[in-house]
């Protein structure tokens, strides 16, 4: 089953906050978070392994409730390099992941 | 130090012909991942491989797809009979160690269009 994410799209100014939602139907043992731009290869964010965890990557943050079998993105004062699709991933067991509906967020002037 | 390579970049083919979709993993990788993605959807998981062994099919159509990855040489997905709903971007990613703490690094993919 495909991990949900909200919002599906979100248009924000340069230095405004945003966050993503990632919920899964199925047990989590692992999230992954990357960032696509159009055309491009997926890149890397993080991995966050553990319940509750929360790993950072500049102003790029995440958390992981394995409670709830969700995640969330938070990207604080976001600049134009934000724009692109964000995907988490989600693991079962191994590196197969199976990856969400996408966000599409767009950083304007 | 290259990373994961996807040829061609762009392939074309008429119905029914067959697609060969090359991605070599970055060195030192033994796990490859193929994904297909259809224009504004994410990514599908389709087949993941070690080196000479299929670990998992799952999400594979059971006709016309098939992949490989050999003691030598790239990974290979084959598409054939393409049909347009083939259509779409393909991307090979690719992991030393098939754990669920490693990221895994994309290639640029390979877009497919079938007229």
């Amino acid at each position: 089953q495909q991990p949900v994410q909200s919002p599906q799209a979100v248009i924000l100014r340069e230095g405004e906050d945003a966050v993503i939602n990632c919920s899964s139907s199925k047990a989590l043992y692992s999230v992954h978070w990357y960032r696509q731009k159009h055309g491009e290869a997926p890149v890397f964010l993080m991995i966050l392994l553990k319940g509750g965890e929360q790993k950072g990557h500049e102003k790029i943050s995440a958390s992981f409730n394995e409670k709830k079998q969700q995640s969330s993105l938070y990207l604080t004062a976001s600049q134009l390099s934000y724009s692109g699709t964000y995907f988490c991933g989600t693991g079962g067991g191994g590196n197969k992941l199976t990856f969400g509906t996408g966000t599409q967020l767009k950083v304007e002037l | 130090n290259a990373g994961v390579m996807q040829n061609p970049r762009h392939l074309v083919r008429r119905r029914g012909q067959e697609a060969r979709l090359r991605c070599s993993p970055m060195k030192g990788h033994s796990h490859v991942y193929w994904y297909r993605q259809l224009p504004e959807e994410g990514l599908k998981f389709m087949v993941y491989l070690q080196k000479e062994n299929i670990i998992d099919e799952s999400g594979m159509p059971k006709e016309r797809f098939s992949a490989e990855f050999p003691k030598e040489g790239p990974s290979i997905l084959r598409i054939q009979q393409v049909v347009r709903g083939d259509s779409a971007a393909y991307f090979c990613a690719s992991s030393p160690e098939g754990t669920a703490n490693e990221k895994l690094f994309f290639g640029s993919g390979t877009q497919l269009s079938v007229l």
